[in-house]
């Protein structure tokens, strides 16, 4: 199993530009997520999805989207960036009793 | 109030000492309090966790002492090594309402070195 894969796993972007992070999960989990990770600051949900086709917002929503059309893939949209995303982003996967999340390996967004 | 927060920020320890780790949090609703640890250029992966209901879980050199009436946990890494470097994340799950799953939020980290 290759458990929870992101790509890219670096970028650079300018500003205004558009990007989606992707990120697949090979374990059949019906929950995935995406964090944000900046230094001191934890990590911080973003969107979360319970199953294909329903998502919701985290704490950090604003300037993201998501779709979930499939069980093992959750893309992260980023429209118009901003040097505020600048950011490490992980997404992850669980089961519904959902305190073990399996993370990705992460991918490094700077927007200058 | 869905915050947890922990501290110290970063600490240093000698091989062989005791690192803690203290997280508090305000929302009675969690259900669980896991630990995450997370070594450099990787994502977190699940430590040790507990439930409310239960004072101490112990797993190997890692122990979580949690205190219900004051709303506190921490985690103890007894006889540190140079290989427990890495960063860690105290996290709350609190269940979602319209599902039978939760989510989690994570306090701020703390950056764990141990000095050889």
């Amino acid at each position: 199993n290759a458990g929870v894969t992101q790509t890219p796993k670096f970028r650079i972007l300018k500003i205004g530009q558009s990007m989606t992070l992707q990120c697949a999960q090979d374990m059949n989990h019906n929950y995935m997520y995406w964090y944000r990770q900046d230094p001191g600051m934890g990590l911080k949900l973003i969107y979360y999805s319970v199953g294909a086709g329903i998502t919701d917002k985290g704490e950090v929503p604003n300037g993201y989207n998501v779709s979930r059309s499939t069980t093992e893939d959750f893309p992260l949209r980023l429209e118009l960036a901003a040097p505020s995303q600048t950011s490490v982003y992980f997404c992850a996967s669980s089961y519904p009793s959902g305190f073990t999340q399996y993370f990705g390996p992460g991918t490094r967004l700077t927007v200058l | 109030q869905q915050q947890v927060k922990q501290s110290p920020q970063s600490l240093i320890v000698q091989k062989g000492g005791i690192s803690i780790i203290n997280c508090a949090y305000e929302n009675t609703a969690f259900d669980y309090f896991p630990w995450y640890q997370q070594f450099p250029g990787k994502g977190p992966a699940l430590l040790i966790a507990i439930r409310p209901d239960v004072s101490e879980k112990k797993e190997g050199r890692f122990t979580i002492s949690f205190n219900k009436s004051a709303k506190q946990f921490s985690l103890h890494i007894m006889d540190s090594q140079p290989g427990d470097s890495a960063t860690y994340f105290c996290a709350a799950s609190f269940p979602l309402k319209e599902t039978s799953g939760s989510r989690l939020t994570f306090g701020e980290g703390t950056q764990l070195t141990v000095n050889p």
